[in-house]
């Protein structure tokens, strides 16, 4: 069975540029999760989704960041503009809430803007 | 709120040494899920175990072991005879049901298996 898939797996962009991180859920998989990891923060929580309504976007940082899931097959991430502070590896997630919300993720999109 | 805390920062081990990760891990619902995943070199988050908040029997899956213990709040990781391939950071989360719907992770443990 496929993944989370999440593309691109790495982006080096210059600052001030639009960035575009998408996700393919788990087929059947109701919640999606975007995290960001970085050395000073850890995994933290950015936005997540249920049947593709954003349901908590408090991690979201700034307004630069904005996320959409316009099917229950895809999801992006957007930061427009970007900012080096931004670098970090983005990871996708996906559920199910019938077998208990075990979280499976993605192999991440590493972001360097510069 | 909920908190997660992995105490060990960094641990190192001679290949065939066990090894034990803590968790301790804090809530006041009843209700949740603790999970551990396994960060390798490569960076993919590779899940590992869930368990629930209602069953503390332990597990155990090949040289892999988990305590979960309630009384002390804890969700320890063993791996038994340790192989290099284990080197890894190890992050241990929480999940509360019906609440935020929010995995909190640790801070992870990096753990280096040497030769």
């Amino acid at each position: 069975d496929a993944g989370v898939i999440q593309s691109p797996r790495h982006e080096v962009t210059e600052m001030g540029q639009e960035v575009t991180l998408r996700c393919k859920p788990i087929s059947g998989h109701d919640y999606l999760f975007w995290y960001r990891q970085t050395m000073m923060r850890g995994l933290e929580l950015l936005i997540y989704f249920n049947n593709n309504v954003p349901i908590d976007d408090s991690g979201m940082p700034e307004d630069r960041f904005s996320a959409k899931m316009p099917n229950a097959s895809f999801s992006t991430l957007k930061i427009q503009p970007s900012e080096p502070r931004d670098s970090a590896v983005y990871f996708c997630a996906s559920s199910l809430w019938e077998t208990g919300n075990t979280i499976y993720f993605g192999e991440g999109s590493w972001l360097t803007v510069v | 709120a909920q908190k997660v805390t992995q105490a060990q920062t960094e641990i190192s081990v001679v290949e065939k040494e066990d090894v034990t990760l803590d968790c301790v891990y804090e809530t006041r619902d009843t209700t949740y899920y603790l999970f551990w995943y396994k960060q390798p070199p490569s960076g993919e988050l590779v899940f590992l175990i869930r368990r629930n908040s209602f069953d503390e029997q332990n597990e155990i899956s090949g040289r892999y072991s988990w305590n979960f213990q309630k009384s002390t709040s804890s969700f320890n990781f063993t791996i038994t005879a340790s192989q290099v391939v284990d080197s890894a950071v190890y992050f241990c989360a929480l999940f509360i049901q019906g609440g935020s719907e929010k995995l909190v992770f640790g801070k992870g443990t990096k753990l280096t298996v040497n030769p």
